[in-house]
């Protein structure tokens, strides 16, 4: 089945450690990008990925960090300067048309 | 900056009303429009879409969105809903021809169908 992975999907942490999602695609596409969900607030775009070895921060980027060694994955570390960092993140990734794909999702929850 | 505002936080409606929902985006360029449905506990996924052409473009499920340009709106439609369709939905735009094809969301609108 092509799709988008996103694991774990559910994940809690303790305040102050760095964590890491993963999100993996078999679609072949070449951009790859990370969104923040909220309640209330729709989805917010962290990182961006258009090719293998580059990526762009989005309109949150500041207290995470990604990596794009492969086409297929862009994980995602959420660091201990993310002052708010329960959410919901959706990896979402888009090939040669201008729609993009969507994973599960992971659920955060730092305490 | 670019912006999307969807109007209807929170929607409940019986079996067979008919919804609207209202999406408008500030750009004064051109735009690919989009309407996204996440429906509980599934994938966010693509619902309908408009590139260019015929303004009123029609998606899966019965729905049905029309662009109406000098109103900068995107709204969604279908005439008759079903318990099924309780899911939030996204209007989200993106800049035609933009190098990096990001998406701007809405704030998303709850739908709620009453059997």
């Amino acid at each position: 089945d092509g799709g988008i992975t996103q694991s774990p999907k559910y994940l809690f942490r303790k305040e102050g450690q760095n964590v890491t999602l993963s999100c993996e695609q078999n679609l072949n596409h070449d951009a790859m990008y990370w969104y923040r969900q909220d309640p209330g607030q729709g989805l917010r775009l962290i990182y961006y990925s258009q090719i293998v070895n580059d990526f762009q921060k989005g309109d949150i980027a500041e207290g995470y960090s990604v990596s794009r060694e492969k086409k297929e994955s862009f994980p995602l570390t959420v660091t201990s300067a993310q002052k708010n960092p329960t959410a919901f993140y959706l990896c979402a990734s888009r090939g040669q048309t201008y729609e993009q794909y969507f994973g599960p999702g992971t659920r955060l929850t730092v305490t | 900056a670019q912006s999307v505002s969807q109007h209807n936080h929170h929607v409940i409606l019986s079996e067979a009303a008919s919804l609207e929902l209202g999406c408008n985006y500030s750009y004064g360029g051109t735009v690919n429009l989009f309407w996204y449905v996440q429906y509980p506990g599934q994938h966010l996924q693509l619902l309908l879409k408009y590139f260019s052409g015929d303004p009123l473009v029609k998606g899966i499920k019965g729905f049905e969105a029309e662009f109406i340009k000098s109103k900068f709106s995107f709204n969604l439609r279908k005439p008759s809903v079903q318990w099924s369709d309780t899911a939030e939905y996204f209007c989200a735009v993106q800049n035609y021809g933009g190098a990096t094809n990001k998406l701007i969301f809405g704030t998303g609108t709850l739908l709620a169908v009453q059997p």
